[in-house]
């Protein structure tokens, strides 16, 4: 089976750095996305890591580790806007996504 | 990027009623994908549409509940039949973008009542 598996809520406050960790067990694997979804709203991407190491895009950074399966999604400066719910999901070969079960963050003043 | 809008945005159907969700993108893409996210939960994918065939449906979706139609590249349909409280979800639709992305809906929320 496939499953991708995710804190379920995370607390900072504003100015702060937070990582989203994401540990995954699928039948093959291409490489790991994270998806920003606020409340109402549309799943939209923030990035993707086909190779291990570190992505860097602003203010947001994803790393992969293919050898333990884990991955993370780094938010620094912290903002209010930042406030949503975040989702893994991998590329298993199929062009379909298989998302993870989600992180809520929560981002005090 | 691409640019997709789905109707209905927001629904309130009785029990045994249909409903017909449609997804409409501003350029031609290959694959659509329908996404099922019930309240507070994460993202399942129901099936992949590919124009000219038949859907490709995920374990637990069959296409008689289910049934999508895909007439061209930048159109297509989910049905939910027979609806019951449970199918009471968000559906997205979703096509492909550059670079692994997949660019979503705006999504339909679905009440059963």
């Amino acid at each position: 089976g496939q499953s991708l598996e995710q804190p379920s809520e995370v607390t900072a406050v504003e100015g702060a750095i937070v990582q989203i960790n994401c540990t995954y067990q699928t039948s093959g694997f291409y490489g790991l996305s994270w998806y920003q979804q606020h409340d109402g709203g549309a799943p939209t991407f923030l990035s993707y890591n086909a190779l291990d190491g570190l992505e860097e895009t602003g203010r947001f950074s994803s790393f992969l580790s293919r050898s333990d399966s884990y991955g993370y999604l780094l938010l620094q400066e912290l903002q209010m806007k930042d406030s949503a719910s975040y989702f893994c999901a991998a590329d298993t070969g199929r062009r379909a996504l298989t998302f993870g079960s989600g992180t809520r963050l929560q981002v005090q003043p | 990027s691409a640019v997709i809008s789905q109707k209905p945005s927001r629904d309130i159907c009785q029990r045994g009623t249909s409903l017909t969700i449609q997804c409409q993108v501003d350029s031609q893409v290959t694959m659509m994908f329908w996404y099922r996210q019930q309240p507070g939960q994460s993202l399942t994918l129901i099936a992949t549409a590919n124009q000219g065939s038949e859907a490709t449906y995920e374990s637990g979706f069959v296409i008689d509940k289910f049934p999508i139609s895909r007439p061209n590249l930048t159109f297509s349909t989910l049905t939910v039949s027979n609806m019951s409280p449970e199918d009471s979800s968000i559906y997205l639709c979703s096509v492909e973008g550059l670079q692994e992305t997949q660019y979503f809906g705006p999504g339909t929320r679905l009440l059963v009542l």
